[in-house]
């Protein structure tokens, strides 16, 4: 079975600066997708980013971007020039890659609290 | 991107009473994927809803104290049975698309069972 692992329950960082979460996986197949999801106190999940594993060049959406090295079976995710809104619960994600557009299944993390500060 | 509501969106509920989650969808869509998430923890995939066939439950979870419909492309309901505190979370609607390989979802439905 697949699990994800995220080893940081919380993180803050300074208004403007970088922080990196981190997320660990474990799986024996070598085609899968991996996602980061935000959840602010609004309680809506909101896809920040995803990479898909065949792919070597990591994955950029504006400020956010990942760092996925797939011999390590490592998926971190990098915000930079950290702003107020970004303030809220990040979950990495998993799920196998069998061609099934979004109809399977996603195995999340325990998720990352990330605190900004003014 | 799909758009996905949830009825209720709370809800507080006595212990032994059942409270039934509706999910509705603005495009059909093949699969729709019940989670839970109990207070401060991750997500749980409770049942996989195929519109037309019988959902596929989880590990842990079962139809009687969880029934699931799905009686079209667009709308699922999940009922929480014969409830105890312990089923106090957040249920989450998701729904995937056949053209992305991401999921998106509802809302969320706060249940509080006292």
């Amino acid at each position: 079975a697949q699990t994800v692992t995220q080893s940081q329950p919380e993180m803050s960082v300074q208004e403007a600066e970088t922080v990196t979460l981190s997320c660990t996986y474990d799986t024996s197949e070598s085609d899968y997708y991996l996602f980061w999801y935000k959840q602010p106190p609004s309680r809506q999940m909101i896809l920040v980013i995803r990479q898909e594993a065949y792919k070597q060049q990591n994955a950029t959406e504006n400020r956010f971007s990942v760092n996925f090295q797939k011999a390590a079976k490592s998926f971190s995710l990098k915000i930079s020039d950290s702003q107020l809104g970004d303030a809220a619960m990040y979950f990495c994600a998993y799920r196998r890659g069998i061609s099934n557009f979004g109809n399977e299944k996603l195995t999340f993390g325990t998720g990352t609290r990330l605190t900004i500060i003014p | 991107s799909a758009v996905i509501s949830q009825k209720p969106s709370r809800d507080i509920c006595q212990r032994g009473t059942s409270l039934t989650i509706q999910c509705q969808v603005d495009s059909q869509v093949t699969m729709m994927f019940w989670y839970r998430q109990q207070p401060g923890q991750s997500l749980t995939l409770i049942a996989t809803a195929n519109q037309g066939s019988e959902a596929t439950y989880e590990s842990g979870f079962v139809i009687d104290k969880f029934p699931i419909s799905r009686p079209n492309l667009t709308f699922s309901t999940l009922t929480v049975s014969n409830m105890s505190p312990e089923d106090s979370s957040i249920y989450l609607c998701s729904v995937g698309t056949g053209w992305s390989y991401e999921q998106y979802f509802g809302p969320g439905t706060r249940l509080t069972v006292t």
